[in-house]
């Protein structure tokens, strides 16, 4: 059974740099079917897609986020990575990190992890 | 500001049939089979219901379904439940690799 989980610190400082991990057990990273993806939810809002990854390392970014993520694959440790740069109070949110369909023309994430929240604070 | 546009919220007895929209533009929604619909409890992560505007993964129960008429797209909950009380939020490939999302839609029942 696929499972993802989020990993990293939950408190972040502004203009510091957000990073998360994706763990993927239940099937390969590296399978040709999916992409992965990050997508975050502030506290009482909509949902934002972030960008998500290939296992090759082909990588699809927000526009609006685009300057400051970088996402990334280790397919030797079966998980993906979110990079978020200068983070202010606005990044505050939770992470989620979804496999993408990568052939349905609609992009279905039909799988999610728990969700982690980051807070920007001092 | 979403990139896709839902009602706040809607409402519905139980046994009763209720429709969300979601408007986009001719890139979006309106484009080929793009968009998809969540449902999201409270505290937990999103659940895919729908998927290319009308299919409905394996578990799904049948009384949700979607339709699509020019920019905007529609989920349809028939024979509600209270167990259906939830958000939801569509989304759409939009092109150029970019996925966008309404801003959700509250059910209620009543």
């Amino acid at each position: 059974q696929l499972q993802l989980q989020e990993s990293g610190p939950r408190l972040v400082k502004p203009s510091e740099t957000l990073s998360l991990t994706c763990s993927v057990s239940g099937d390969s990273i590296s399978t040709s079917s999916y992409y992965w993806g990050w997508l975050r939810q502030p506290p009482g809002k909509g949902l934002e897609w972030i960008g998500t990854i290939y296992y090759s390392g082909n990588t699809y970014y927000n526009p609006s986020l685009k300057s400051r993520v970088t996402v990334s694959v280790d397919t030797s440790k079966n998980h993906f990575s979110l990079r978020l740069t200068s983070v202010t109070a606005a990044d505050t949110a939770v992470y989620y990190c979804a496999r993408v369909n990568k052939y349905s023309s609609s992009w279905p994430c039909d799988h999610w992890g728990q969700g982690a929240l980051v807070t920007v604070s001092s | 500001q979403s990139a896709l546009t839902q009602p706040p919220s809607v409402s519905g007895s139980p046994g009763q049939s209720v429709t969300i929209s979601c408007t986009g533009t001719s890139s979006d929604v309106g484009g080929r089979n793009y968009v998809s619909w969540y449902q999201q409890y409270p505290g937990k992560a999103p659940k895919l219901m729908i998927y290319e505007v009308t299919k409905r993964p394996s578990g799904v129960p049948g009384r949700f379904s979607g339709s699509k008429s020019g920019n905007t797209a529609s989920l349809t909950v028939s024979g509600l439940q209270a167990e259906d009380e939830a958000d939801y939020y569509c989304s759409s490939y939009a092109g150029n690799s970019n996925l966008v999302f309404g801003g959700g839609t509250k059910l209620t029942v009543l």
